[in-house]
């Protein structure tokens, strides 16, 4: 079984629809949490980081994190085109002092107009 | 804030050349810096972990002597992979994490590499 697991798609909604990304993970350990979302051919592109339990907004997109289920989501509302991208999900334990993040597979999503 | 940029954005060697990829965070200074792999479709797949003055931390199965890192300040680190041949094409991504939030990391745009 993976560290995160993620479902890696591929994901496709119709322009202005609420998107729902999720990770779970086993290690329960893990504090601090991570979306990226990367373009086809570019480096991954930092869009939520959030410690521990909670929920965290930042314009149309609100990360959740529940340790207790060891679930996290990424929630994208009104939908654009040009979220199309493949987001992933990333954690760390912070204990360990190398700065190491365990990644998801990534979720294709394709937001058609 | 917290740019990293990477040169060169692609490259094209012939086999048996070494070919140097330059990692830089532009505005903030790194602790430690990344290097990834990608292959088409897949994830990301660390390859080492490195630290200023200090020698690179490997993953399994990665060659040091194959893929040499040097992390010469804590803005700059570079990845040579030598002696390159046509199974090393890929795609390689540097991170760094800044000084100021080390549980996080910023990535630069990648290099994409080709050798013929």
């Amino acid at each position: 079984q993976k560290e995160v697991e993620q479902d890696p798609g591929p994901l496709s909604v119709p322009e202005g629809a609420i998107v729902s990304l999720n990770c779970t993970y086993s290690n329960s350990a893990f504090q601090y949490f991570m979306w990226y979302r990367q373009y086809s051919r570019k480096g991954p592109e930092l869009l939520m980081y959030t410690y521990s339990s909670g929920n965290k907004e930042d314009g149309r997109f609100t990360a959740q994190v529940d340790k207790s289920s060891k679930y996290i989501s990424l929630f994208i509302r009104d939908s654009q085109p040009s979220d199309s991208a493949t987001y992933l999900c990333a954690m760390s334990d912070g204990s360990s002092n190398t700065g190491k993040l365990i990644f998801g597979q990534g979720t294709t999503l394709q937001v058609k107009p | 804030g917290a740019v990293v940029s990477q040169h060169p954005s692609r490259v094209i060697c012939k086999s048996g050349t070494s070919v140097k990829i330059e990692c830089r965070s532009l505005d903030f200074q790194a602790t430690t810096m990344f290097w990834y792999r990608q292959f088409p479709k897949q994830s990301l797949m660390l390859m080492a972990t490195s630290n200023e003055g200090s020698k690179a931390t490997y993953e399994q199965g990665v060659e040091k002597d194959k893929f040499l890192i040097n992390h010469a300040s804590l803005t700059l680190s570079t990845l040579t992979v030598t002696s390159a041949h046509p199974e090393d094409s890929s795609f390689y991504i540097c991170s760094a994490s800044p000084l100021r939030n080390q549980e996080t990391q910023y990535f630069g745009p990648g290099t994409r590499l080709l050798v013929l």
